[in-house]
């Protein structure tokens, strides 16, 4: 089993949709959660943050993490087509904050 | 502030030759993270310099090695090429001191033939 699961899609949506984005782990020492935006030929950029369990919101971004379950979600609301890239979870524990566990990334398409 | 920069961008190597990409952590960053990203097996953490000293490592073989300098900036050399070498390297900078938010360039695709 590998310690972060991430269904690879493709996810196509229409704009405006509400997308819904997830990745299960197995490694309960995980406490740092992050989600990063990967578009085509450019490096990951850093979305959402989140230590520990609990939720977290940025503009159209909500972050929801859920220890108990090993399970974290990210929604993206009003989804636009410049939402339409590669999203990857990653996490890490303490004392290895600089080792990131990514998920293998879902593809989302957002249709005008 | 500026971003994480890699140099070069783009490289064409031939089997069994070495190379060495460089990274430039965000002013006042001093963690320095490596990763490798191919389509099979996504991204992959390589190693971890802060203070100029290897904080964490990867699963890699020794030919992947790196360093850091005194002012944060870090390369990382992989020796004796080969074509799975090829793949994007992707470095990340943090803060450090425990803070787990990393910051990445754009990568260096490297392409081994």
């Amino acid at each position: 089993q590998k310690e972060v699961e991430q269904d690879p899609g493709p996810l196509s949506v229409p704009e405006g949709a509400i997308v819904s984005l997830n990745c299960t782990y197995s490694n309960s020492a995980f406490q740092y959660f992050m989600w990063y935006r990967q578009y085509s030929r450019k490096g990951p950029e850093l979305l959402m943050y989140t230590y520990s369990s609990g939720n977290k919101e940025d503009g159209r971004f909500t972050a929801q993490v859920d220890k108990s379950s090993k399970y974290i979600s990210l929604f993206i609301r009003d989804s636009q087509p410049s939402d339409s890239a590669t999203y990857l979870c990653a996490m890490s524990q303490w004392g290895s904050q600089g080792n990131l566990i990514f998920g293998k990334g879902t593809k989302l398409s957002v249709k005008p | 502030k500026a971003g994480v920069t890699q140099t070069p961008r783009y490289l064409i190597k031939t089997r069994g030759q070495q190379v060495t990409l460089s990274c430039s952590p965000i002013s006042g960053h001093r963690s320095v993270s490596w990763y490798q990203q191919t389509p099979g097996q996504g991204l992959q953490f390589l190693f971890e310099y802060f203070s100029e000293t290897q904080r964490n490592k990867g699963n890699f073989p020794g030919r992947f090695s790196g360093r850091q300098f005194s002012n944060s900036r870090s390369e990382m050399n992989v020796s004796t090429l080969e074509l799975g070498d090829s793949a994007l390297y992707l470095c990340a900078s943090s803060p450090g001191t425990g803070i787990a938010e990393q910051y990445f360039g754009p990568g260096t695709r490297l392409t081994v033939t």
